[in-house]
């Protein structure tokens, strides 16, 4: 069974521009969340996605968006980068869809640089 | 605010000890608590899940406590080796979401 798919997995932008990030959760994961990771701050939540709905999103600026597609596929999207924006982004699926006692299975991230 | 604590110092212990990581947690009552191991520049795995209702889990060299009245979960790894050096998370789940809060991690190095 194919685990989770990021891509891209390094890129680097500069500040002001926006990027996209992609998330391709296990066959059968209906719940999709985001979590930025920096060296200082840990992992912190951004989003949480399940059937194409945001059922609940972190304390991080409107730049920070997301949404997810019929096929449970999910991608990020930040805008107006800025160099504080520089991170690792990991997506993480999970099986159970209604509780949240499920563990998380996570992708390898994409490393995002801001120059 | 909800908080969670790991030694952020790292642990360097001789191969063949036990390895114990802390994971203290302020202003919250989890249902559970759950543990994952991080190599460098890869995601988080799962390890282990423990319930407020279980003292003690263990999954083969791994053992998990969780005591809620000390708000402190223990991850120890007997008969530690060098494959076990990567860093460890603890994450414990907000009641009425679905994100999870997870720790800053504990460095763990297993010397030969």
């Amino acid at each position: 069974k194919a685990g989770v798919t990021q891509t891209p997995r390094y890129l680097i932008k500069t500040r002001g521009q926006q990027v996209t990030l992609s998330c391709s959760p296990i066959s059968g994961h209906r719940s999709v969340s985001w979590y930025q990771q920096t060296p200082g701050q840990g992992l912190q939540f951004l989003f949480e996605y399940f059937s194409e709905t945001q059922r609940n999103k972190g304390n991080f600026p409107g730049r920070f968006s997301g949404r997810q597609f019929s096929n449970s596929r999910s991608e990020m999207n930040v805008s107006t980068l800025e160099l504080g924006d520089s991170a690792l982004y990991l997506c993480a699926s999970s099986f159970i869809p209604t509780t949240n006692t499920g563990e998380l299975f996570f992708g390898e991230g994409s490393r995002l640089t801001v120059l | 605010s909800q908080k969670i604590e790991q030694n952020s110092e790292a642990l360097n212990i001789q191969e063949g000890k036990t390895a114990t990581l802390t994971c203290n947690y302020t202003n919250y009552s989890p249902a559970y608590l759950q543990w994952y191991r991080q190599d460098p520049g890869r995601g988080p795995v799962f390890l282990l899940l423990i319930r407020e209702n279980e003292k003690e889990k263990r999954k083969e060299r791994l053992k998990v406590t969780f005591d809620t009245t000390l708000k402190q979960s223990l991850f120890h790894i007997t008969a530690s080796q060098p494959a076990d050096s990567a860093t460890y998370l603890c994450a414990l789940p907000v009641s009425g979401t679905y994100k999870y809060i997870f720790g800053t991690g504990t460095r763990l190095k297993v010397l030969a």
